[in-house]
């Protein structure tokens, strides 16, 4: 079957660096990618990994290594607003197209 | 502005009551789909479509039926509507490279009662 675990909750202090992980398991994997939620809000879009490596975008980078179907997000110097719920999200090509979301990890960032 | 639009935002409803809840786009997207969020389960995907008249099950599709006769649109319906639907529910649209990602509409949140 699919899945994909990350830890439930992180806690950080404000300014510092943060490593999100997740693992996934799946027969045809096409892309890992990470959304953000705040709290009554909807996901939005933050990055995707086709290929193995570090993507940077600003303050948030994702890591893909596919050999270990392993991946991570890494959010440096880190902000009260940072406080959300952070989601990897694995595109299947097995029998479809499906994409498929980790439970989701709540980040605190305290002052 | 470039966005999914989901209506209604809140809706309370009788347990056998048929509902729809629709889902526009202007982005031209040719993949769509719904999720279902609950706590502790993340989202889970209910049924997607990646162009007009092609729609497919996700991993929660009992209970649910869709349709896509417009590129657009992409409407849930729930034809008899149990307590065990009760959720927040997500369309989302993207393109077909997975590249930029879904944008995901504001959310319904479903109370059947």
């Amino acid at each position: 079957g699919q899945s994909l675990e990350q830890p439930s909750e992180v806690t950080a202090v404000e300014g510092a660096i943060v490593q999100i992980n997740c693992t996934y398991q799946t027969s045809g994997f096409y892309g890992l990618s990470w959304y953000q939620q705040h709290d009554g809000g909807a996901p939005t879009f933050l990055s995707y990994n086709a290929l193995d490596g570090l993507e940077e975008t600003g303050r948030f980078s994702s890591f893909l290594s596919r050999s270990d179907s392993y991946g991570y997000l890494l959010l440096q110097e880190l902000q009260m607003k940072d406080s959300a719920s952070y989601f990897c999200a694995v595109r299947d090509r097995t029998g479809g197209f499906k994409t498929i979301f980790g439970a989701g990890t709540r980040l605190f960032v305290k002052a | 502005e470039a966005q999914v639009t989901q209506n209604p935002r809140y809706l309370i409803t009788v347990t056998g009551k048929k509902l729809t809840v629709t889902c526009s786009q202007n982005m031209n997207h040719e993949y769509m789909s719904w999720y279902r969020q609950d706590p502790g389960l993340g989202l889970r995907q209910i049924y997607y479509s990646m162009n007009v008249e092609v729609t497919d099950k996700g991993d929660v599709p009992e209970g649910y039926k869709v349709s896509r006769k417009e590129k657009r649109n992409f409407p849930l319906i729930l034809e008899s509507p149990s307590p065990n639907q009760t959720s927040l529910y997500f369309c989302a649209s993207s393109s077909l490279d997975t590249t930029y990602g879904y944008t995901f509409g504001s959310g319904t949140r479903l109370t059947v009662v």
